[in-house]
């Protein structure tokens, strides 16, 4: 089993659309999670972190259960912008912030 | 120092030749971090240092591949005699001591093995 899993996409969606990512992770010791954008040939570049009690940046909600180890992604009204491929992230406890990516999720909006 | 500087940023080489790609990191990130990434997939670890110090390798990481970090600052990442299999982008990122913010990576660079 992969220690971070993603939805496998892609995702075609219209401009103004609602679009949700989910992501489930193995290691139930994980402390910190994250997702991150990256574009065709391009770095990954954080995206936003994900806290416990959930996270909002404009039309960007990230929730986490950690029960479920399930962390997710909203996008709001998207953008023609917002196409790329999002990667899902867990930090795995201990000292020295090792970051665990998933696969990606490659998300394309159409006008 | 605006960010992660990596060089080259594409190099194409021959099966059995040695290459070597450099890394800067932000100057006042301490902890730096080399992942590989083919495509269709995320980026995978392939090893950390704390300074100077290597603190961890991947098992993707063989023999073939060293890392060094010398004075704490910059950081090389050596390949010898390359394989075709070993044809992907080389990502290089870095972090504060804390990491709460992940990281930030550099450009990376694309390794063509023909």
């Amino acid at each position: 089993r992969k220690e971070v899993e993603q939805d496998p996409g892609p995702f075609n969606v219209p401009e103004g659309a609602t679009v949700a990512f989910n992501c489930t992770y193995s290691n139930s010791a994980s402390q910190s999670f994250f997702w991150y954008r990256q574009d065709c040939r391009k770095e990954p570049k954080l995206l936003m972190s994900v806290y416990s009690s959930g996270n909002e940046d404009g039309r960007f909600t990230a929730q986490l259960n950690r029960a479920s180890q399930y962390i997710s992604l909203l996008i709001r009204d998207s953008k023609l912008s917002d196409s790329a491929t999002y990667l899902c992230v867990v930090n795995l406890s201990g000292g020295y912030n090792k970051l665990i990516f998933g696969a990606g999720t490659r998300l394309a909006v159409h006008p | 120092d605006t960010g992660v500087s990596q060089n080259p940023r594409h190099k194409i080489t021959k099966r059995g030749q040695n290459v070597t790609f450099r890394c800067d990191p932000i100057s006042e990130h301490n902890r730096l971090y080399w992942y590989r990434q083919t495509l269709g997939q995320g980026p995978e670890f392939l090893t950390y240092f704390q300074n100077e110090a290597q603190l961890e390798k991947s098992r993707l990481l063989s023999d073939r591949f060293s890392a060094e970090r010398p004075k704490g600052s910059f950081s090389t990442l050596e390949i010898q005699r390359t394989e075709q299999g070993d044809s992907a982008m080389y990502l290089c990122a870095s972090s504060s001591t804390t990491g709460v913010y992940g990281y930030t990576f550099g450009s990376g660079t694309r390794l063509t093995v023909v």
